[in-house]
């Protein structure tokens, strides 16, 4: 079973921040939390990673509570071509990567 | 780079014929990575391998070998295609360490099985 939980589907206003959360509640001290996402009719895409820290990159920012037990990633200003199936992964010492079924971001013009 | 390729980007099967899908990385990765994704619904592990000449089970691997024969290429066999197995098949690799280095993922086959 996938250890995350994430809401089946969101919508948000173009040019406006995306939060999507994620629930965690079972992560151990050595995973970390990957987001990726998915594009229509495409294969998965590396989103963004953390640890502990919040952290940020050119796509996102992850924003990850302090008992890491829910982390939070954040488009700035959500465009069109955000609209995707976004995925939140725990990883660890176990070689298998599980997804699970993701959020479904809608973006409404 | 190319990056992870797959071949055939489509194919269409009647039950009971077997057929071999390949995927390819250029980028030295020493972990590959098979999905399927039906319908709707996130991507689950088929089987996947850390190593050349290592295979391991994932979450379905049920009617379903692989082979890793070369650290390049990651093959994933159908021996008696059934229609259970008509989904979107994607292939996955990522580095020697298998975290926390991101996932590159294929452009995926879709198969249809009748």
């Amino acid at each position: 079973d996938a250890k995350t939980t994430q809401p089946n589907s969101m919508e948000s206003n173009e040019e406006e921040p995306v939060h999507l959360p994620c629930n965690h509640s079972t992560i151990s001290g050595t995973d970390y939390i990957h987001w990726y996402r998915q594009l229509p009719s495409q294969g998965p895409e590396y989103v963004i990673h953390g640890l502990t820290s919040n952290v940020n990159n050119r796509m996102a920012s992850l924003a990850i509570a302090e008992d890491r037990k829910s982390s939070t990633l954040i488009l700035h200003r959500a465009t069109l071509r955000d609209a995707a199936v976004y995925y939140c992964i725990l990883r660890g010492g176990d070689d298998k990567i599980i997804f699970g079924k993701g959020t479904r971001l809608h973006i409404l013009p | 780079n190319a990056g992870v390729t797959q071949t055939p980007k489509f194919r269409v099967l009647k039950t009971g014929q077997s057929m071999t899908l390949l995927c390819a990385q250029d980028m030295n990765h020493e972990y590959m990575y098979w999905y399927r994704q039906d319908p709707g619904m996130g991507l689950r592990l088929i089987h996947y391998s850390v190593g050349e000449g290592t295979t391991a089970k994932g979450e379905v691997p049920d009617g379903y070998n692989v082979s890793r024969l070369k650290k390049q290429n990651f093959l994933l066999g159908l021996e008696s295609a059934a229609p259970s197995q008509t989904s979107v098949y994607f292939c996955a690799s990522t580095e020697a360490q298998a975290y926390p280095y991101e996932q590159y993922f294929g452009p995926g086959t879709r198969l249809t099985v009748t």
